[in-house]
């Protein structure tokens, strides 16, 4: 168990949808990454936030959003839902922002859109 | 930019044979160096790191790695493969300092373990 939660589990939806994913960092971690994993895309970093601000964006759709809480929870929304949004989705998050820090990962977010 | 490579997608192993998941990294600057693995239905889970200190590393549940920059490698081994062994894992090169802080991933190597 990393200590990063995340909820849902599981996440069926329609086409044209909106869901919230959230995530809950480690104890005292800061920084905390949104990845989607795809089976034909494979693992993508889409955006990251430290203390509260946005500090890196990745292949991340304008569809898609996200934010991090003043209790350092984040939620990553997605909108207009497509079928090629299908995929796990996975918060990490870490203690701080430098390249030596390892990233630990929650269990994901199966998102399915039908 | 970085980029690493692995360059076995799958591997099968008997169990009690040695393992080997080969990873190739390129990059311009002193990079920082994970692997990661990751069970069916699971999140992923860090093995081990390398970080500019020593160039073998050991990490959990008997692998290890070594850095050799001579030739961009950072491969992982494990003396005797066992069953729960079975699942993906990622080389994972760290981001160039002071670029956005993004892991890259490798594109994973799936392992077998045949009893």
């Amino acid at each position: 168990d990393s200590g990063v939660t995340q909820t849902p589990k599981h996440l069926i939806t329609a086409t044209g949808q909106r869901v919230t994913l959230r995530c809950s960092p480690r104890s005292g971690d800061l920084s905390v990454y949104w990845y989607q994993q795809s089976l034909d895309q494979g693992l993508q970093f889409l955006i990251q936030y430290y203390n509260g601000e946005e500090r890196a964006k990745g292949n991340i759709l304008e569809r898609f959003s996200a934010q991090q809480f003043p209790d350092l929870h984040s939620e990553l929304n997605l909108s207009s839902l497509e079928l090629g949004d299908s995929a796990l989705y996975f918060c990490a998050s870490s203690v701080g922002v430098g390249r030596t820090y390892e990233q630990y990962f929650g269990p994901g977010t199966r998102l399915t859109v039908t | 930019a970085q980029s690493v490579t692995q360059l076995d997608s799958h591997v099968s192993v008997s169990e009690g044979t040695p393992v080997l998941l080969r990873c190739n990294y390129s990059s311009s600057y002193s990079p920082s160096l994970f692997w990661y693995v990751q069970h069916p239905n699971k999140g992923l889970q860090l093995l081990l790191k390398y970080t500019s200190a020593a160039t073998l590393v050991k990490g959990i549940n008997g692998f290890e790695a070594e850095f050799k920059k001579s030739e961009t490698s950072f491969h992982l081994t494990k003396p005797s493969a066992h069953m729960s062994d079975a699942a993906e894992y990622f080389c994972v090169v760290s981001p160039s300092p002071g670029s956005a802080r993004q892991l890259t991933f490798g594109s994973g190597t799936q392992l077998t373990v045949l009893p």
